[in-house]
Order: structure tokens, then C-alpha cells, then sequence
């Protein structure tokens, strides 16, 4: 099925660096979601994105919805260990009851205390 | 954030019996509830859409006998895997979409099939 880009696919960081991920799409998307994942577990959502060019900040994370709507960035301000996890970005097409997401394929995130 | 659990989190079957999953919205309601499936380190695979009152829509590739699914009520839709066998061991999720797109997940089920 469809995927999206994601990169880096995965990161090691010091504790107290910043971190930045993206996601790229060839099609153009009304949605952007970003989640985390922990190993056995369901993913979390962080961050809802609903607008062209819309910025919102959760916390240390801030992510924002691309102008052209085919991308997406997550970044997360001065890490901490529980940062540690998988993150998914994942894109909607349509809204209403086709609601499907699009994912891309993660970006591992490890930090070193 | 709207709450989706997931039960059992964990399960060990053997091979040839069946297995039920069941996903819950747990303080809203959910017309469509999405099965995956997710292998060690890679992302969420669609294998439904689970529709209350009707039936399901399977991803292509995805065997509708193998994986039946049923959306008995606005809160509630089971996986369940017929004839289960070692290779049908993964992490299945499901996940309900609330308000307009935010979907939420269920903590996740490990099926093993020894």
C-alpha cells in the first residue's frame, strides 16, 4: 500500500539535544497526524494538524503542516529519555468516512542520558 | 484525548484454534474502527475497516475468512483470527477516529500461535 517518506529513520541523541523528523508525500494530504510509539503498545497521538502552513506546539514538541500540503515536520526541543520511541508520522486524504491513514515507516529515536 | 482499549493484550494460542480481539471506544462512539497489523520494527499495515452495521472492508491481500470481523455496536468491534497459525503470530491494533480525522488507538494485542 501506500506509504509515506519518512526520515531520518533513525536518530541517537544526547540527552538535552533538539530533534527533527519529517515526512514527504507525493500526493497532497487534508491531514497530518503525528504519534509515538513504545514498544508494546499502541501509538499515542501528539500532535493534529488541519491547515496548510498550521503550527502547533504540544509541550517540547511542535510540529507543522507544509504549504504545498505534501509534508510535515515534528520537532522536539531539549530531549529527555522517556523521548525514546518510535515515531510515526501518518497523513489523511479524505475526511468524512473515508478516513484511512497513510503512515510512514517510523523514525527510532534514542537518547543517551 | 478519547480512549480505545484493546483486549486481551496478550495471547497465546495454539495452532489451528481461533482467536478473538476486541476493541472498544470507551467514551465515544465509533461508526468505523480500523484493524493493523505491525511487524517487529516496521509501521502499521490496514488490513480492515470495520463499519458498524455492515460489513467490513478488507485491504487488498487481506483473507476476509482468515480475519473475520464484526462492528456489533457504536463501541465495539472484534478481529477474530480463524484456523490461527504461526505465521498469523504479529502485534495487532485497532483504532477508532474521533471527532473529525484524530484516530486513537487500542494498547495493542500479541498474538503468538505455538
Amino acid at each position: 500500500g501506500q506509504q509515506l517518506n519518512q526520515s531520518p529513520q533513525s536518530m541517537f541523541i544526547q540527552e538535552g539535544e533538539d530533534v527533527s523528523m519529517n515526512c514527504t508525500s507525493s500526493s497532497i494530504f487534508n491531514t497530518w497526524l503525528w504519534y509515538k510509539q513504545d514498544p508494546g503498545e499502541g501509538p499515542v497521538l501528539l500532535i493534529a494538524l488541519y491547515k496548510a502552513g498550521e503550527l502547533t506546539s504540544n509541550g517540547r514538541l511542535t510540529a507543522q503542516f507544509g504549504i504545498t500540503r505534501k509534508d510535515s515536520f515534528l520537532n522536539i526541543s531539549a530531549s529527555i529519555p522517556s523521548d525514546v520511541g518510535i515515531y510515526f508520522c501518518a497523513g489523511q486524504l479524505n475526511a468524512g468516512n473515508n478516513r484511512k491513514l497513510i503512515w510512514g515507516l517510523g523514525t527510532s529515536l534514542a537518547v543517551n542520558p | 484525548g478519547a480512549v480505545v482499549s484493546q483486549h486481551p493484550s496478550r495471547v497465546i494460542c495454539k495452532s489451528g484454534t481461533s482467536v478473538k480481539i476486541e476493541c472498544r471506544s470507551l467514551d465515544f462512539q465509533a461508526t468505523t474502527m480500523f484493524w493493523y497489523r505491525q511487524f517487529p520494527k516496521k509501521s502499521l499495515m490496514l488490513m480492515a475497516t470495520s463499519n458498524e452495521g455492515s460489513k467490513a472492508t478488507y485491504e487488498q491481500g487481506v483473507e476476509k475468512d482468515k480475519f473475520l470481523i464484526n462492528h456489533a455496536s457504536l463501541t465495539l468491534s472484534t478481529l477474530t483470527v480463524t484456523s490461527a497459525h504461526p505465521e498469523d503470530s504479529s502485534f495487532y491494533i485497532c483504532s477508532a477516529p474521533h471527532r473529525n480525522t484524530e484516530a486513537f488507538f487500542g494498547q495493542g494485542t500479541r498474538l503468538t500461535v505455538v
